[in-house]
């Protein structure tokens, strides 16, 4: 079975600076998306940035990227230049490829981003 | 304009109640899912439906039975509740096949007392 770990409960970075949090998986599938989810404190789970494991090419986002190094089974997300509305957990999630896994996301234990002013 | 939303928000009952979480999507979504988020914060995928048919059921128990009218609205009706069941229940949808994106409410934090 699939699992995904995010090794960082918590974490803190400075307004405008850089942040990378950390999340691996365990697969044994070749296809498969990896997402990265915000949760704010008011409970809303609002998509990041998405990655297909067939892509080479790292997802970016305007201040958000990854660094998705398939080998290792390692997707981490910067953020470059906090904010404090980015202040919230944030949840690696993987899916399996294949229409009957539409959905299912597997999750990791999140991570909790604290942005100082 | 709520694309997914779920009522209550907030819903306390006591052991061994009855209890029903609605959700309701305006995306025109075929695809709709209920997922737990227990008090580590921890999310898990429950069931979902896809136009109305149920297509993931993760050894949820017997007491948790979802209900989909159409394929705009997908409810959760919890028998006999128990305090281990006190989580938060997110409500969530996607257009199969196109985009994996899942648009989720914003939750229904049930406490059983």
């Amino acid at each position: 079975a699939q699992t995904v770990t995010q090794s960082q409960p918590e974490m803190s970075v400075q307004e405008a600076e850089t942040v990378t949090l950390s999340c691996t998986y365990d697969t044994s599938e070749s296809d498969y998306y990896l997402f990265w989810y915000k949760q704010p404190p008011s409970r809303q789970m609002i998509l990041v940035i998405r990655q297909e494991a067939y892509k080479q090419q790292n997802a970016t986002e305007n201040r958000f990227s990854v660094n998705f190094q398939k080998a290792a089974k390692s997707f981490s997300l910067k953020i470059s230049d906090s904010q404090l509305g980015d202040a919230a957990m944030y949840f690696c999630a993987y899916r399996s490829a294949g229409s009957s896994n539409t959905g299912k996301l597997i999750f990791g234990q999140g991570t909790t981003l604290q942005v100082k002013p | 304009d709520t694309a997914v939303s779920q009522t209550p928000k907030y819903l306390v009952t006591q052991m061994g109640n009855d209890k029903s979480i609605k959700c309701e999507q305006n995306l025109g979504h075929d695809t709709m899912y209920w997922y737990k988020q227990d008090s580590k914060k921890f999310l898990k995928i429950m069931f979902s439906y896809n136009n109305k048919e149920l297509i993931i059921n993760e050894t949820v128990p017997n007491r948790f039975s979802p209900k989909s009218p159409d394929k705009a609205h997908l409810n959760l009706h919890i028998n006999s509740l128990e305090l281990g069941d006190s989580a938060v229940y997110f409500c969530a949808s996607s257009l199969a096949g196109v985009d994996e994106k899942l648009f989720f409410g914003s939750g229904t934090q049930l406490s059983v007392l």
